[in-house]
């Protein structure tokens, strides 16, 4: 099972409200990754780092904001939470010996904006 | 268009059967190929990766990848109740980390 964590597992919160997802990773990878995952839809990239002071926008646009000061966390950031933010938040590492650069991933966070 | 397409099922078999899942995609630089399984309320877990054409085959699991037809399928021998997740694709090309995501097939193993 790979070793990365995220919490909170699940967050309900009201509209306006900031809040932080957390994820670590103990692998000591490099890369980090955070997606967003709606019912029936792909994984979208939001964010990600390939290394300290290292972030991306990804993909899909995203309020949100991540910070990378420390290798092994990758907080992500709603700084005024919206229903529209509702969904499945997933966050991934990746090291740099894997030939295809395997993402792990973390359990997610499930969050509802009320 | 997606670059990847997935038929998000969801798909039932009964206990024992073969399945087949599949994905399209439309970029040809795509070079290498994941297949991700992912329970309820889980992150995904790698369960198969193919560089480039062929086929991988793992215990009860067969990956195939055809670049000709940009067409990539997941075998599953003797399915099991256990079987029961979503299973995504993913792809990548060379010399970056990002991966493309498929939407995901459902599939349930019935007992």
């Amino acid at each position: 099972e790979a070793d990365i964590y995220q919490t909170p597992r699940y967050l309900v919160i009201g509209t306006g409200k900031k809040i932080t997802l957390e994820c670590s990773q103990t692998m000591g990878h490099d890369k980090m990754y955070w997606y967003q995952q709606d019912p029936g839809m792909e994984l979208h990239l939001i964010h990600y780092s390939y290394g300290v002071n290292s972030t991306e926008k990804g993909d899909l646009s995203s309020e949100s904001t991540v910070s990378r000061i420390r290798t092994e966390h990758f907080p992500l950031t709603l700084e005024s939470a919206r229903p529209s933010h509702t969904s499945q938040y997933l966050c991934a590492s990746s090291g740099g010996y894997t030939p295809n650069n395997e993402q792990f991933f973390g359990p997610g966070t499930r969050l509802t904006v009320l | 268009q997606k670059e990847v397409e997935q038929d998000p099922g969801p798909l039932s078999v009964p206990e024992g059967a073969i399945v087949s899942l599949n994905c399209t995609y439309s970029n040809s630089a795509f070079q290498y190929f994941m297949w991700y399984r992912q329970y309820s309320r889980k992150g995904p877990e790698l369960l198969m990766y193919t560089y480039s054409s062929g086929n991988k085959e793992d215990g009860r699991f067969t990956a195939q990848v055809d670049k000709s037809s940009k067409y990539i399928s997941l075998f599953i021998r003797d399915s099991q109740p256990s079987d029961s997740a979503t299973y995504l694709c993913a792809m990548s090309r060379s010399g970056t980390y990002k991966y493309i995501f498929g939407t995901g097939t459902r599939l349930k193993v019935l007992a």
